[in-house]
């Protein structure tokens, strides 16, 4: 149990779909990630938030849309995906986005687009 | 980003202490060295990080070269729960685009009983 909780750890959708996942974190951090990992790929960061604010975009497709309504809680919409987005997604937090700080990590969602 | 240098695996006994090494040799004065590791089918999870000093923590000690061109992650006694990917991250100081926390392939460590 990190402090990160992920929902829900399983998705199926289908390519016309819409979904969105839940990243949540009552550690007090202020700092939150997405991460993609592929099978057989190194994480993927795509998405940094720093108090509620994003700072970091990776060139991700806009077919991914993050959300940070407060510093707890961190959402990732999904429509119109491809099967090549099928992976785990994975939810980061820390105290800030320092590099003396560390991150914790939620358990992730499995994506399966069909 | 910094450039991390990793073995793409090791094997260990049970028991016996773990050296992983971990090349940096492009670190700027300002980049802390982080480690973590993802066993099967989780989250990746914070082992220990240092700057400059030796660290020291229930998981595992991590020494770093005088140069601070290399470190080690030392396990002190493998277990087969160690059995995991092991990443050496440079993540730089506060502010500025070199914090992030970019991950590489790693070390896969393999534990036999």
């Amino acid at each position: 149990e990190t402090g990160v909780t992920q929902t829900p750890r399983h998705l199926v959708m289908g390519m016309t779909n819409k979904k969105s996942l839940k990243c949540e974190q009552h550690l007090g951090h202020n700092a939150m990630y997405w991460y993609k990992q592929s099978a057989k790929k190194p994480l993927e960061l795509m998405f940094v938030y720093s108090l509620e604010e994003r700072v970091e975009n990776n060139s991700v497709p806009s077919r991914f849309s993050p959300e940070c309504p407060n510093s707890s809680h961190l959402f990732l919409h999904l429509h119109t995906l491809q099967p090549e987005d099928s992976a785990l997604y994975l939810c980061a937090s820390s105290q800030d986005p320092d590099g003396n700080t560390e991150a914790f990590f939620g358990q992730g969602t499995r994506l399966t687009v069909v | 980003d910094a450039k991390t240098t990793q073995p793409n695996s090791m094997e260990s006994n049970e028991e016996e202490p773990v050296h992983l090494p971990c090349n940096h040799s492009t670190i700027s004065g300002t980049d802390y060295i982080h480690w973590y590791r993802q066993l099967p089918s989780q989250g990746p999870e914070y082992v220990i990080h240092g700057l400059t000093s030796n660290v020291n923590n229930r998981m595992a000690s991590l020494a770093i070269a005088e140069d601070r061109k290399s470190s080690t992650l030392i396990l002190h006694r493998a277990t087969l729960r160690d059995a995991a990917v092991y990443y050496c991250i440079l993540r730089g100081g506060y502010g500025g685009a070199t914090n992030k926390l970019i991950f590489g392939t790693g070390t896969l460590l393999a534990v036999q009983p």
